[in-house]
This record gives C-alpha cells, structure tokens and sequence, in this order.
C-alpha cells in the first residue's frame, strides 16, 4: 500500500524567511508523482508544485522548491522569502500510474509578520 | 473558463435524509473523485471513478454513493447510513500528469 507522510503538523516561520515541510512516502512503484498542494483558509486546494519521480533535477516554481530523494522517499518542500499570503494548510501527494492519488495528513503554515 | 464546480457551498440536512452533492467539470478528464475531509485527519478517498459507467470505492465509501451517468458529471449522494456525515467534501478530476479541485461543499447534518 501507499502511504504519505508528513511529521509536521504545524510549522510557523518569519515573514521573508525561509521554512522547509517534510514529506516521505512509501511505494513499491518505479514511477509515479509527487506534489505539493497549498489549502488557504477558502479551502481551495492549489497546486504549488510536482515532481515527476523519472526526473532527477529537483521542481522549482519561483519561491517555492522542492528536495527529491527518491532512494529515501523523501519530498521537502522549500519556500524561501515567505510570505503572509504563504499561510495554509500544505499537502503532500503521491500519484501511481492510473490516477491514484495518496495524500499526507497536512502541515499547517503560519507565516509571522 | 475550465474548472470543476461544487454546489452548494454550505448544505445543511437533518439525520436520517439522504443529501447528495453535485460536482461538474468542464476539463474533459475521464478521471473523478470525491474526498471527504476532517480537521487533522487530510483528504481521504471515498469513491473515484476511471471512466464513465465505472467507479471504485475508497477508503471510506460506506454510507456513500456515487453515479458517472456522464464524463462531466460525477454526484454524491450521503445515505443514512453514514455515521458522522458532517465534513468538508472535496470534488477532484485529473489527468495523468496533476489533480485538479472543487471549491468544496462543507456540509452540516444536525
């Protein structure tokens, strides 16, 4: 069975600072996809960014990169120079092929003015 | 605009009514769940269908239904049955490459 997880169920961090979520997950699967998925207060689920396991350079959009150590089953989430709007719920994904998708139990994000 | 659309935002029903939540896509994915979401506990599956006319339960499908009479259209209906049927419920499609959401239905059984 698949399973995400993520140890941190709440994190805060400094305006402008740097803050990094954990995520690790378990699979017997060779190639699937990781996510990171950010759920602001309206609950709305964003995509922040993915990952795709086959790849070995590391996802980046903007502030926001990831740490893919796919022998650890590891999958951090860095987000660099935070900022208010960054306070959320953040979600860890895993997706196998034929669109199962696994999630983690959510790290909750306080970005501190 | 594409996207996946919930309604209603809030429902509120009283114990022993079956209540079911309505979610449509217009992305053209073959791929929908419905997640059930509680404080602390993340998003866990209820029912997630391939194709149209096919669907599979979750993790937690008791006291839940599901129809996929058409690809844009994938309801919920919550049974009696369900024990403790009060959550945030979040509708999703995909494609093999990403998941995308609905804006959710928080719904309210007294």
């Amino acid at each position: 069975a698949q399973t995400v997880t993520q140890s941190q169920p709440e994190m805060s961090v400094q305006e402008a600072e740097t803050v990094t979520l954990s995520c690790t997950y378990d699979t017997s699967e060779n190639n699937y996809y990781l996510f990171w998925y950010k759920q602001p207060p309206s609950r709305q689920m964003i995509l922040v960014i993915r990952q795709e396991a086959y790849k070995q350079q590391n996802a980046t959009e903007n502030r926001f990169s990831v740490n893919f150590q796919k022998a650890a089953k590891s999958f951090s989430l860095k987000i660099s120079d935070s900022q208010l709007g960054d306070t959320a719920m953040y979600f860890c994904a895993f997706m196998k092929i034929r669109n199962q998708f696994y999630f983690g139990t959510g790290t909750s994000l306080t970005v501190i003015p | 605009d594409g996207g996946i659309t919930q309604s209603p935002k809030y429902l509120f029903r009283k114990e022993g009514q079956n209540v079911t939540l309505s979610c449509e896509q217009n992305l053209n994915h073959d791929a929908m769940y419905w997640y059930r979401q509680d404080p602390g506990q993340g998003l866990r599956l209820i029912y997630y269908s391939q194709i149209v006319n096919d669907f599979q339960k979750g993790d937690i499908a008791e006291g839940y239904s599901v129809s996929r009479e058409k690809k844009e259209s994938f309801p919920l209906t919550v049974t009696s049955a369900q024990k403790n049927p009060t959550a945030f419920y979040l509708c999703a499609s995909s494609t093999p490459k990403e998941q995308y959401f609905g804006p959710g239905t928080r719904l309210t059984v007294t």
